[in-house]
C-alpha cells in the first residue's frame, strides 16, 4: 500500500503524559501537513512541512506541542504534558507534484490523508 | 481569513434519491477545492478535486461545480445508496493561505436510508 500510513490509530493515555504520533506519508511527497479534528467539526491545520522544514505553524500548536520531519520522510507529532482537551484525531496529509511524465511537474495540490491517530486523554 | 461554511449540517434521504451538498467560502482567491467522505472514526479519502479554472469535475455518481466568483461549490450524488452514509467535507486551497494549507468545512453528515 503507497497510502499515508499513521501509527498508531488509537492511543489511550492519562493527562499529564507524554505521547507521540508518527505519519510516513505518500513516497516522494515533499509537502507534509498534520491536522486536528474535534468530534462534529472539520480539520483544523496544525503544521506544514516542506521536504525537511517546517515553514508553518497554526497558533494552535502550544509550546507543549513539536513536530519534526527528520530527512524529510516520515514525521512525528509530539505532545508533551497532556491535556484532556488534547483528545482528538490527529490526520497526516501528504503532497506533492504531479508526475504524469511532464517535464517539470507541476503542483495539483491536492491533499492525501491517512486513516488518523485518535488521541483520548483521561 | 478563509472561512467555509457547510449547510446543512446533516441531511437524511431516502435511498435512491439524488443528494445536493452545498459549501461556500469567503475569498474566491482560491488555488483549488476538494471534496473528502469520511466514515466514523476513519481519516478522509478524496473524491474530488476541482482547480480554480475548472467549473466541475465529474466520478461516476458524484459531480462538484464551482463558482469562485459567488464562492459556492456543490457535490451531488446521483441515485444514493446506503453506502453514501458518511460525512462529506469541502475544503478550499486559498492563494493566499501562508503553508499553503486547507481550510475545511464543518461538514455534512448524510444518512441514506434504505
Amino acid at each position: 500500500d503507497t497510502g499515508v500510513s499513521q501509527n498508531p490509530r488509537h492511543k489511550i493515555t492519562k493527562r499529564g503524559q507524554n505521547v507521540t504520533f508518527r505519519c510516513d506519508p505518500i513516497s516522494e511527497h515533499n509537502r507534509l501537513y498534520w491536522y486536528r479534528q474535534t468530534l462534529g467539526q472539520g480539520p483544523e491545520f496544525l503544521t506544514y512541512f516542506q521536504n525537511e522544514a517546517q515553514l508553518e505553524k497554526s497558533r494552535l500548536l502550544s509550546d507543549r506541542f513539536s513536530a519534526e520531519r527528520p530527512k524529510g520522510s516520515f514525521s512525528t507529532l509530539e505532545i508533551q504534558r497532556t491535556e484532556q482537551g488534547d483528545s482528538a484525531m490527529y490526520l497526516c496529509a501528504s503532497s506533492g507534484r504531479n508526475d504524469l511524465g511532464l517535464a517539470g511537474g507541476y503542483w495539483t495540490g491536492e491533499l492525501f490523508f491517512g486513516e488518523g491517530s485518535r488521541l483520548t486523554v483521561l | 481569513k478563509q472561512e467555509v461554511t457547510q449547510i446543512p449540517a446533516a441531511l437524511s434521504v431516502p435511498e435512491g434519491e439524488n443528494l445536493v451538498l452545498n459549501c461556500s467560502f469567503t475569498d474566491s482567491a482560491i488555488y483549488n477545492l476538494q471534496w473528502f467522505r469520511q466514515d466514523p472514526g476513519k481519516g478522509l479519502t478524496s473524491l474530488l478535486l476541482i482547480q480554480s479554472s475548472q467549473r466541475e469535475q465529474t466520478s461516476g455518481r458524484l459531480n462538484a461545480s464551482l463558482d469562485k466568483s459567488s464562492g459556492r461549490s456543490t457535490l451531488y450524488i446521483a441515485a444514493s445508496q446506503p453506502g453514501d452514509s458518511a460525512t462529506y467535507l469541502c475544503a478550499v486551497l486559498s492563494i493566499k493561505a501562508a503553508g499553503n494549507k486547507l481550510t475545511f468545512g464543518g461538514g455534512t453528515r448524510v444518512l441514506v436510508k434504505p
